[in-house]
């Protein structure tokens, strides 16, 4: 069976704190994203990598950093918590290969509180 | 800017009705994928197509590429149905848009 773990599944966390969220993938997907999910806005994309050491800023970059030293690892960075980053974090991952589409595949979500 | 537009944002039915969600996106795409969130968060994909028409038990998808729009039915609906229901489109680009999702509750 396929999977994308991830790390945490609840964490709260002070404000000003560094947050490591970690996620890995066991399908030898070459893409990885990070969404965050608020009510009434649906996923928004944090960032994503296409490689080993590659990444892309997504549409709400600000306040995050990423890191992938290896193809199966992605990982969130929270520098300096704050308050507005309570949110459900969600990693994905998926081919690029496939010209007629790539399912993507979810990990199952932490929810972070900054306090 | 909202590349991918769903229909409605929520809906109750009654348990055996059948029930449609509607998608509209606005970008060109290799292909729209269904996805379903149940409470707690997991995100499972139901349906990814480009073309036509797919269905997997209760579930039919359906995709008009020259009006860009896709529907989701469910046929027979059932308590065990209600979740969330995602419509996302991926671009050439192997990037991704979703809808805001529509929530669904089946009442026995």
């Amino acid at each position: 069976d396929v999977k994308v773990t991830q790390s945490s599944r609840y964490l709260v966390k002070r404000t000003g704190e560094k947050v490591f969220l970690e996620c890995v993938q066991d399908m030898d997907h070459e893409n990885m994203f990070w969404y965050r999910q608020d009510p009434g806005l649906g996923l928004r994309l944090i960032y994503f990598s296409y490689d080993v050491k590659m990444k892309e800023k997504g549409d709400i970059p600000e306040g995050y950093s990423v890191s992938r030293e290896k193809k199966e690892r992605f990982s969130l960075i929270l520098e300096s918590a704050s308050t507005n980053q309570t949110s459900m974090y969600l990693c994905a991952s998926s081919s690029q290969f496939t010209i007629s589409g790539n399912t993507i595949y979810f990990g199952e979500g932490s929810w972070l509180t900054v306090v | 800017k909202n590349e991918v537009e769903q229909s409605p944002q929520n809906l109750t039915a009654q348990e055996g009705e059948f029930i449609t969600i509607n998608c509209s996106y606005s970008v060109g795409i290799s292909a729209l994928h269904w996805l379903q969130q149940h409470p707690g968060g997991g995100i499972v994909s139901l349906f990814m197509l480009s073309s036509g028409k797919k269905k997997h038990g209760r579930l039919i998808a359906t995709i008009n590429i020259q009006e860009k729009h896709s529907s989701l039915h469910i046929t027979a609906s059932h308590p065990r149905d209600s979740a969330v229901y995602i419509c996302a489109v991926e671009n050439t680009g192997n990037q991704f848009y979703f809808g805001t999702g529509t929530s669904l509750t089946v009442i026995p």
